[in-house]
């Protein structure tokens, strides 16, 4: 089983439509991320949680909203989802500051 | 503001080596990763070096790392057609307690 779990792994939805990204992780660690990337644009920072009660924004978080339901745990929504936010969305974890971030597979996610 | 740079792309012939060059903001940048993403996948760790290190080598990997210049490298030699993919450096700044910042990403595209 993969150390990161995003569901779904694609997803079209329509312009206006409230769409959730799940991401599930058995490492068992405290921080979790979520990343958008775009063509030419490298991996950018939605939001980010260090622990259960912790939520922060990235730098692109306008649109989007988080829920840190479990350690485990950390799911993505856009509220009224538009179609610059087609991209493929990257969950991760890592355990503290410095150590290995584990990604992912993506979700690629396309808004019509 | 934070903004680590890397060259779009890459082309190299098989068996020769590659060079990927990633330019970061703070000296005092901690720790310094570089990251490969296969096509379909997320992110996977493919090497780090400390600030306090000016080479490390692994395999046919070498890292190189001039602070004077904030400047980083990645050098694969004997390149090969499963070495094609996106290389992303990445930073931990100062404070530490922050996530990743990423590049853009440069695309290796190896040609047999």
């Amino acid at each position: 089983d993969a150390d990161v779990t995003q569901t779904p792994r694609n997803r079209i939805t329509k312009t206006g439509k409230r769409i959730m990204l799940e991401c599930s992780q058995t490492k068992g660690h405290d921080r979790m991320y979520w990343y958008r990337q775009d063509p030419g644009l490298g991996l950018r920072l939605i939001y980010y949680s260090f622990d259960v009660k912790d939520i922060n924004k990235g730098e692109i978080s306008d649109g989007y909203s988080v829920s840190r339901q479990a350690q485990a745990k950390f799911s993505l929504s856009l509220e009224s989802a538009i179609p610059n936010q087609t991209a493929l969305y990257f969950c991760a974890t890592s355990a503290d500051v410095g150590s290995e971030a584990f990604f992912g597979q993506g979700t690629r996610l396309t808004v019509v | 503001g934070e903004d680590v740079e890397q060259s779009l792309f890459l082309s190299v012939r098989e068996g020769d080596s590659s060079v990927i060059n990633c330019t970061y903001t703070d000296s005092s940048s901690t720790y310094l990763y570089w990251y490969k993403q296969e096509p379909g996948a997320g992110l996977q760790l493919l090497t780090y070096i400390f600030s306090n290190m000016d080479m490390k080598q692994d395999q046919r990997l070498t890292v190189l790392l001039n602070k004077k210049d904030k400047h980083l490298s990645l050098r694969i030699a004997d390149t090969q057609t499963g070495d094609s993919a996106i290389y992303f450096c990445a930073e931990i700044l100062p404070s530490g307690n922050t996530p990743l910042v990423f590049g853009k990403g440069t695309r290796l595209s190896v040609i047999a």
